[in-house]
């Protein structure tokens, strides 16, 4: 069965530090795979996808994800973390078929220290 | 473009109450899904709908009707709430053309059933 997990559910890094937040999916295909963010109180927004080329993938706010099919891994980082980057943090990836329903991991919480 | 808009923001229900929580995008987006998000539990795909007239079960259907009358509405009801529908709800929209397509999101509805 497809799924995606987020080993860590809470992480905080100081300001100015840098950030990996670590992703592992199942999925028998290529996956088609998301990272969101979600802000406190509001709604979801991307901040990348991968589906094929080039495994690393550059996104919004100055994050990036490497695709690794060896290791079903989709790990994000940023080099410098910001406090507006506190937030919660989720993986997806795209199920199979025409409709790609979105199988979300429970998602990790980043914490900022100034 | 208002994007996903999803009312109310907020709504407490008494346990057999019923109620439906509206959905509505302007992207003329054919693909249309709720979510559920409960703490520690990401998101779980309640129903959703690739067109007019279709409309699917996702992973946690049970308590819960759509219909999609309008390509513009995805209305979600609630025919008999109990405390287990306590939970965020949020809206999503998409192209239909394929699983790599970005996946809108509205600003969710926090729903209490006491």
């Amino acid at each position: 069965a497809q799924s995606v997990t987020q080993p860590d559910i809470h992480i905080t890094v100081s300001e100015g530090a840098s950030l990996e937040l670590r992703c592992n999916y199942s999925y028998g295909a290529t996956p088609y795979l998301f990272w969101y963010v979600q802000s406190p109180g509001q709604g979801l927004q991307l901040l990348l996808k991968y589906f094929s080329g080039d495994t690393l993938v550059q996104g919004i706010k100055g994050f990036e994800a490497e695709f690794k099919r060896s290791q079903s891994s989709f790990n994000l980082r940023k080099p410098s973390v910001h406090w507006s980057d506190a937030a919660e943090y989720f993986c997806a990836v795209a199920a199979g078929g025409s409709q790609g329903n979105l199988i979300f991991g429970k998602g990790t919480k980043l914490s900022v220290k100034p | 473009n208002a994007g996903v808009t999803q009312t109310p923001k907020f709504q407490v229900l008494k346990t057999g109450q019923s109620m439906t929580l509206q959905c509505a995008q302007d992207m003329n987006h054919e693909y249309m899904s709720w979510y559920r998000q409960d703490p520690g539990m990401g998101l779980r795909l309640i129903h959703y709908s690739v067109g007019a007239g279709i409309t699917d079960q996702g992973e946690v259907p049970n308590g819960y009707n759509v219909s999609r009358s309008t390509t513009e509405d995805f209305p979600l009801r609630l025919l008999s709430a109990a405390p287990s529908q306590t939970s965020v709800y949020f809206c999503a929209s998409r192209q239909r053309g394929g699983r790599y397509n970005e996946q809108f999101f509205g600003p969710g509805t926090r729903l209490t059933v006491l």
